[in-house]
């Protein structure tokens, strides 16, 4: 049973840069047709998602974020990890990690970790 | 961009009633459609994947369907842990989008 759980800090100053991790137990992370997701929620909103990674380094990010947006896999450590950098007030938010399966051009989430709340200070 | 939306946005209902939600795309999307579930305080939960598939674990009241531009999930017997906050996702153009969100209370 996979399990995912987000670690990083809660407090990030506007226009610096937000780092989290996601750590994956319960199967590795460099397994064949595995993917792993990022996606947050703003405090009394919806989802949005931010992007996905496969073990080998390919990269899908949200257009919208692209330009800020960095995703890297640790298969040494079974962790995956997001930088956004220059971030501002709007990018406060509850940051999930999750498993995401693929079969041709249908993708879903699931398993989810807890979340990470990041609040942005300025 | 697919715009999702869903309606309504949020909506009352009681212990056992028959709860639709509705998640309409912008474009035909054929069935890349899923359904999440998020209880308070807590992370999201796959419900049903590619319009009607049932996530394993969830129970058998949810059922999902649709395809092109209009989709539901239906809740046969609303139960009190279903008081929830449900989301549709879309991913016909290898862009992940969601839907704003429907609020059942």
């Amino acid at each position: 049973q996979l399990q995912l759980q987000e670690s990083g800090p809660g407090l990030v100053k506007s226009s610096e840069t937000l780092s989290l991790t996601c750590s994956v137990s319960g199967g590795s992370i460099s397994r064949s047709n595995y993917y792993w997701g990022w996606i947050r929620q703003p405090p009394g909103k919806g989802l949005e998602w931010i992007g996905s990674i496969y073990y080998s380094g390919n990269t899908n990010y949200n257009p919208s974020l692209k330009s800020r947006v960095t995703m890297s896999v640790d298969t040494s450590k079974n962790q995956f990890s997001l930088t956004l950098n220059s971030v501002t007030a709007a990018d406060t938010a509850v940051y999930y990690c999750a498993f995401e399966t693929r079969r041709h051009y249908y993708r879903w989430f699931g398993p989810w970790g807890l979340g990470a709340l990041v609040t942005v200070s300025s | 961009d697919i715009l999702m939306t869903q309606s309504p946005s949020s909506l009352s209902a009681s212990i056992g009633d028959r709860v639709t939600i509705t998640c309409r795309a912008s474009q035909d999307i054929g069935t890349y459609l899923n359904w999440y579930q998020q209880r308070p305080g807590e992370a999201p939960r796959l419900l049903i994947y590619a319009t009607s598939d049932l996530q394993s674990g969830v129970p058998s009241r949810f059922s999902g369907g649709g395809s092109g531009t209009d989709f539901t999930l239906t809740i046969s017997s609303l139960q009190p842990e279903d008081f929830a906050t449900y989301y549709c996702q879309q991913s016909f153009n290898n862009i992940v989008e969601f839907g704003q969100g429907t609020k059942v209370e």
